[in-house]
């Protein structure tokens, strides 16, 4: 079964740092381009960041750029977003994805939540 | 980079009802489009993809149509596990941008 799960959300003070991660399972992960997609508490949904899947392309929102770094272990399976310098306004739950070209996202992870607060 | 203008924002309609939910690209994205599905409190799941391809397991009342900048969603007739928020995604290029969502609701 194809499957993702991401870990690594929860409460931080403004100006504080959280890594998130993604296992991914089920498919073949280095093959595949990944991204994170975040939700604020009764918002749309934003895109993040992506990540090619041998990890030598990244990809930001200008809302995080400079801020949250993407990145990815294929001998682990697992996809990463460090973020840095959290403000309030990225409290969110984030999702990972998993990017098939032509044709998007098919494969979505529950989410984590992030909550940046003092 | 290139919006996407999503409407109706939110709709009311009756089970059987025809719905129809529209998404404009700023510029022409070819047929880089997808449609998902969001229930609350649950992650995203696609409908169709390439404009117009039904994701295997989704019911076939389903569909999708268009290509450029016009595309659209049509739920041929409404059931009471429909009821949720719709949003377009745009693969077109980077950024990748959803629309602002269609929350369908029971009239």
């Amino acid at each position: 079964e194809v499957q993702l799960l991401e870990s690594g959300g929860g409460l931080v003070q403004p100006g504080g740092s959280l890594r998130l991660s993604c296992a991914a399972s089920g498919f073949t992960f280095n093959n595949y381009a990944m991204s994170w997609v975040r939700q604020a508490p009764g918002k749309g949904l934003e895109w993040v960041s992506a990540i090619s899947g041998s990890g030598g392309s990244t990809y930001y929102a200008d809302s995080v750029r400079g801020r949250f770094t993407i990145s990815r272990d294929n001998s682990k399976n697992t996809l990463y977003l460090q973020m840095n310098s959290l403000r309030a306004e990225d409290t969110a739950i984030f999702y990972c994805a998993k990017f098939v070209p032509g044709s998007a996202f098919d494969i979505w992870g529950q989410g984590t939540m992030v909550t940046v607060s003092s | 980079d290139i919006q996407m203008t999503q409407s109706p924002s939110s709709l009311s309609a009756s089970v059987g009802d025809r719905v129809t939910i529209t998404c404009r690209a700023s510029q022409g994205i070819r047929n880089d489009l997808g449609w998902y599905q969001q229930k609350p409190g649950k992650a995203p799941k696609r409908l169709i993809y390439a404009a117009s391809s039904l994701q295997s397991g989704v019911p076939s009342k389903f569909s999708g149509s268009g290509s450029g900048t016009e595309f659209t969603l049509t739920i041929s007739s409404l059931q009471p596990e429909d009821f949720a928020t719709y949003y377009c995604l745009q693969h077109n290029s980077y950024p990748l941008t959803f629309g602002g969502g269609t929350k369908v609701e029971i009239k």
